[in-house]
């Protein structure tokens, strides 16, 4: 069986500071993956989404980047955090095939920026 | 736009009502999607109707879509504490899924 593996669960971070989140994907290939930001009681921003190893296209500009270095490898990345940068952030898969678009979303990394 | 759009914002009910939560959209869709966030927690996926489905059913869960009004419910029958959570519709179309921002449902026991 498939499943998504997001780590770290929780961080706390200085403005300023890098961050790095990373998310696995495992029992499945050529997955589509995605980066999605949910602030405080609000909905889900996409911020990124790959269908291939090295193909990531941005969906809001910030000072976020998205890279894929394995195909079941997704990671999300920030050279200098700003405040605004808080919020729990989700992993999910999809399949490429069959355009259910069904999503598998992982368990999430609440990230605060003080 | 197709961001769903979600009401009510909150929902309080008894255990063993029924709650209804609606979306709403703005463009054309292959299909609608309903996910079941429960408090710092992933989403998961409940149900998805496609474009030409009018109704569906899984277990307490029934879906309508009505793609003349862009508008989808999901009704909750005989609701349980265990579904006290936040219910999120998301849209197909030609781009990654994309959420509206969910009903908080409370169930009181």
């Amino acid at each position: 069986s498939q499943t998504i593996h997001q780590w770290p669960a929780t961080l706390v971070q200085p403005v300023g500071s890098p961050l790095s989140l990373e998310c696995t994907v495992e029992g499945t290939s050529n997955p589509n993956l995605y980066w999605y930001r949910q602030a405080a009681g609000r909905g889900l921003q996409l911020l990124f989404y790959s269908v291939g190893i090295g193909q990531i296209s941005s969906e809001v500009p910030q000072n976020l980047s998205a890279s894929r270095p394995q195909d079941r490898q997704f990671i999300l990345s920030s050279k200098k955090l700003l405040l605004s940068d808080s919020g729990f952030y989700l992993c999910a898969w999809s399949v490429t095939r069959g355009q259910t678009g069904e999503l598998f979303f992982g368990e999430g990394s609440r990230l605060t920026v003080l | 736009s197709q961001q769903g759009e979600e009401d009510p914002q909150a929902l309080s009910i008894q255990e063993g009502e029924n709650a209804t939560m609606n979306c709403s959209y703005k463009t054309s869709i292959n299909n609608l999607q309903w996910y079941r966030q429960n408090s710092g927690r992933g989403l998961v996926h409940l149900i998805l109707i496609r474009s030409n489905e009018r109704e569906k059913h899984s277990g307490r869960l029934r879906v309508t879509l009505d793609t003349s009004k862009k508008s989808s419910s999901l009704l909750i029958t005989a609701s349980r504490a265990a579904d006290t959570a936040s219910y999120f519709c998301a849209t197909s179309g030609n781009t990654p899924l994309v959420f509206g921002k969910g009903t908080r449902l409370s169930v009181i026991a």
